[in-house]
């Protein structure tokens, strides 16, 4: 299969506990913030997204976590599952075009490992 | 979501030599966007594909070496020029409708150049 994630940081966890992966971001001016999932041999998938004006949103089994403060965002996974285990990638926008769209800076990534 | 396709999906080639990688959208979107992930790597965006228009390419990209073209709103390709082993990596189209700040990815080009 694909290497990516190959030379990533890992995240080991068992089938059913909780994961958390971190990431801290650079730009203090960003405010969005998308968290992508991507699969061996896949592009990267959205799962969740969180504006500055928030420090939390949920979605299904998964929680994003924003400090302005410390510029640190993370992503909590309820119940973990085989189906999970891929690279994660947290996201910021910085805007660029007068039109007002904007470019994607990602961060390093983590490989979520997940064993029955 | 957007559906988008990519092809080649891989390819093998020779230094020296160039390939276009194609991007394929199922419906009209607005910007659409090329990536480099390099083998075990975040992804680094390379240009944006702006219809009508040149590409605007990001510090460290040019255009001699990654000529983009973007002739409609569901069409993009990038061309890799003159390539060295250094170019061996994932490239990755993506696509955003509008202003909505979701951008939707194809499944990648994973380019090895021997």
């Amino acid at each position: 299969g694909e290497n990516v994630g190959l030379h990533l940081p890992t995240l080991s966890v068992q089938e059913g506990d909780n994961s958390i992966i971190n990431c801290a971001y650079s730009n203090s001016a960003s405010d969005y913030f998308i968290w992508y999932k991507q699969e061996s041999g896949k592009g990267p998938q959205f799962i969740i997204d969180i504006r500055s004006n928030m420090d939390k949103r949920q979605g299904q089994r998964v929680t994003v976590l924003l400090n302005k403060t410390v510029k640190h965002l993370s992503l909590q996974i309820a119940a973990t599952q085989p189906g999970d285990s891929a690279v994660y990638f947290c996201a910021e926008l910085v805007g660029m075009f007068s039109g007002g769209y904007n470019k994607l800076i990602f961060g390093a990534g983590t490989r979520l490992a997940v064993h029955p | 979501s957007a559906v988008i396709s990519q092809k080649p999906s891989r390819d093998i080639c020779q230094r020296g030599t160039s390939l276009t990688i194609q991007c394929q959208v199922d419906s009209q979107v607005t910007m659409m966007f090329w990536y480099r992930q390099q083998p075990g790597q975040s992804l680094t965006l390379i240009a944006t594909a702006n219809q009508g228009s040149e590409a605007t390419y990001e510090s460290g990209f040019v255009i001699d070496k990654f000529p983009i073209s973007r002739p409609n709103l569901t069409f993009s390709t990038l061309t890799v020029s003159n390539m060295s082993p250094e170019d061996s990596s994932i490239y990755l189209c993506s696509v955003s409708q509008g202003r909505d700040y979701e951008q939707y990815f194809g499944p990648g080009t994973r380019l090895t150049v021997t």
